[in-house]
């Protein structure tokens, strides 16, 4: 069973505008959580982090926020750019295995 | 930086071929992992390995093996390669607990 689930597999964002990406998880014991983004015919590469302790953490215009009640965390990326077209994995974890999701491909249209 | 270098790029084998996958990172990382990628599944543990000549079962091990002889080289196994087995496969690294994975470029993976 999905331990990590992305229930949007694409995302299509105009230029300019806020991109929101979730992922929602099943195991309370998780306590790490990364964003990787990937395109194609490229390996993932790292992208944000988040521990359990936090509840947001920026880096540029990227934002990871982590509700942990809801078991849930979203990737916001502020303003939107046309590289920014991917497909963005989440991952989580306890820092033995990390779990990734099925990703969600975002389409920024210029 | 951190590099993680998959021999091949694209692969194209027979069924029945048994067919080795290689992995090499340069930043004496002791975790190193195999992820096949699919669309819809996204990324599934294959094996893992903590150490040399550690290796652990991740999700789906079924008719993979691997191999780790020295620190910086993981290698991958098909021991006879299947049709089901046609997927993006891709290596990672990590220095230890806690930190994200490096990938590297993924081999696409053909069986005919």
């Amino acid at each position: 069973d999905q331990q990590v689930k992305q229930n949007s597999p694409s995302l299509s964002v105009q230029e300019g505008r806020i991109s929101i990406l979730n992922c929602d998880y099943t195991n309370s014991m998780f306590d790490y959580f990364l964003w990787y983004k990937k395109y194609p015919a490229e390996g993932p590469t790292f992208l944000i982090s988040i521990s359990s302790i936090k509840d947001k953490n920026e880096d540029g215009r990227f934002t990871v926020f982590l509700n942990k009640s809801a078991k849930h965390l979203s990737l916001h990326i502020v303003p939107s750019q046309p590289g920014d077209s991917a497909v963005y994995f989440c991952a989580a974890g306890t820092g033995n295995q990390f779990y990734f999701g099925t990703g969600t491909s975002l389409t920024v249209i210029p | 930086d951190v590099k993680v270098t998959q021999s091949s790029r694209y692969l194209v084998k027979r069924t029945g071929e048994k067919v080795f996958l290689e992995c090499v990172q340069d930043m004496d990382h002791e975790n190193m992992f195999w992820y096949r990628q699919d669309p819809g599944l996204g990324l599934r543990l294959i094996y893992f390995s903590y150490d040399v000549k550690m290796k652990e079962k991740g999700d789906i091990p079924e008719g993979y093996s691997v191999s780790r002889e020295k620190k910086e080289r993981f290698s991958l196994i098909l021991e006879s390669a299947s049709t089901n087995q046609t997927s993006m496969y891709l290596c990672a690294s990590r220095a230890g607990h806690f930190y994200g994975y490096t990938f590297g470029s993924g081999t696409r993976l053909t069986v005919v």
